[in-house]
This record gives C-alpha cells, structure tokens and sequence, in this order.
C-alpha cells in the first residue's frame, strides 16, 4: 500500500544540468500533480495531468516539462537546472471531482538544490 | 497575486489551548475549502474540507467555520496537543471543466508547547 512514491528523495544539481522527477502512485487515480513548496510561499502548481497522455500548465510552469505516459507515472524535468529551482518538489494524485472525503495523495518530497 | 491568503505565519499555542488559523479568498467561484496538515520531511495530507453551502464542520478537536459574506474560513483546533505541531495549508479549489486543481495558501508553521 505505497500509495504516491517520489524519487529521488534528495539532489544536488549544479546549474545548467538535466534532470527527471519521477512520481508513482498506485491508487488508479486519474490526476496527477506538481507542485513546488518554498518558505513563505506555500505550494504552487507546476503542471499536472487529468489522464494518461494529457498534461497542462499550473501557475509556475516555466523550466520545467511533464509527460504522463502511463496513468501512473508522472515525470517532471528540469532541461536547464537553475538556483532558482531550488525547492522541495511534491507529486499528488486524486480522483476526479472534489467529493469531501477525498482529496490530494501526496509524496513524501524530493529535495532539490541547485548549485 | 495570492488567491488564498493566510495567516498567521506562525502560531505558538500552551497544551490544551484553542489554535486559531484564517484564510481568506477573492474568487466567489471557489466551492470547495480543504485544510492540510504537514509533518516534517512529509508530504501534506488532507485533515478536513467544507463547502460554502454550511457555516461550519467539524471532527474531532478540528472545525472549520466559513464566512461566505466575508469571504473567509478559519481553522480552530481544540485542546491543542504537541502532537498537533506541524504546517497547516489551507487550500481552494473551483469547477474548471475537467479540473480540480487546488490553490494552496502560505501555510502556518504551528508550535504546540507542553
């Protein structure tokens, strides 16, 4: 019962490299999310997918790309690290609708620096 | 521009104190108001939702009250317990074709002391 699994946990990039967030959940849900959580910020929407093969921008989509080629994996990556992605990264998966008792899984975080 | 602003920053509250967290929001779209509760080096999880059609729900030693007038909702947990430290979001959300996607306010780092 793993639920939404995020690797890797922690890394380090220096700028101007590549890298690939990957995110599993095994709910069979249908949405998938990133988001991005800095101090003072809260969390913020980088792209997230309602089904296999569709993906869509949030609200800082800028430098990063998604693909969701199977209902439940979704990847996120950096093509270009830069400092100023430096943050710690959360999946979450939900079903469609927003009935009360449900709501967003979400991953245990990866903690990305850019140096 | 902040959809969802919260406050405060930062709570510290004694052992069986009541902890009192608000939010507010603009958009008189937004139907669905859920509140998160996140542990260090974890990941949030969803602790209680309301929507603007009841002033108030409440579980346990958490309730949230909404003001649909004013535009705001508040968090209230009662008897606080240390075991109740950690950060709490507050989040809304509107129908959007096939969407449901959340707007997260800034969160409030709460410190429950023995």
């Amino acid at each position: 019962n793993a639920g939404v699994t995020q690797t890797p946990k922690f890394r380090v990039l220096k700028t101007g490299q590549s890298m690939t967030l990957l995110c599993a959940q095994d709910m069979n849900h249908e949405y998938m999310y990133w988001y991005r959580q800095d101090p003072g910020m809260g969390l913020r929407l980088i792209h997230y997918s309602v089904g296999e093969g569709t993906t869509a921008k949030g609200e800082v989509p800028d430098g990063y790309n998604v693909s969701r080629l199977k209902k439940q994996n979704f990847l996120l990556g950096l093509e270009s690290a830069a400092p100023s992605q430096t943050s710690v990264y959360f999946c979450a998966s939900s079903y469609p609708g927003r009935a009360l008792a449900y709501g967003y899984t979400f991953g245990s975080g990866t903690r990305l620096t850019v140096v | 521009q902040q959809q969802v602003k919260q406050s405060p920053q930062s709570l510290i509250v004694q052992k069986g104190g009541i902890s009192i967290i608000n939010c507010a929001y603009e958009n008189t779209a937004f139907d669905y108001f859920p509140w998160y509760q996140q542990f260090p080096g974890k990941g949030p999880a969803l602790l209680i939702a309301i929507r603007p059609d009841v002033s108030e729900k409440k579980e346990g030693r958490f309730t949230i009250s909404f003001n649909k007038s004013a535009k705001q909702f508040s968090l209230h947990i009662m008897d606080s317990q240390p075991g109740d430290s950690a950060t709490y979001f507050c989040a809304a959300s509107k129908q959007e074709g096939a969407t449901n996607k959340l707007i997260f306010g800034t969160g409030t780092l709460l410190a429950v002391q023995p």
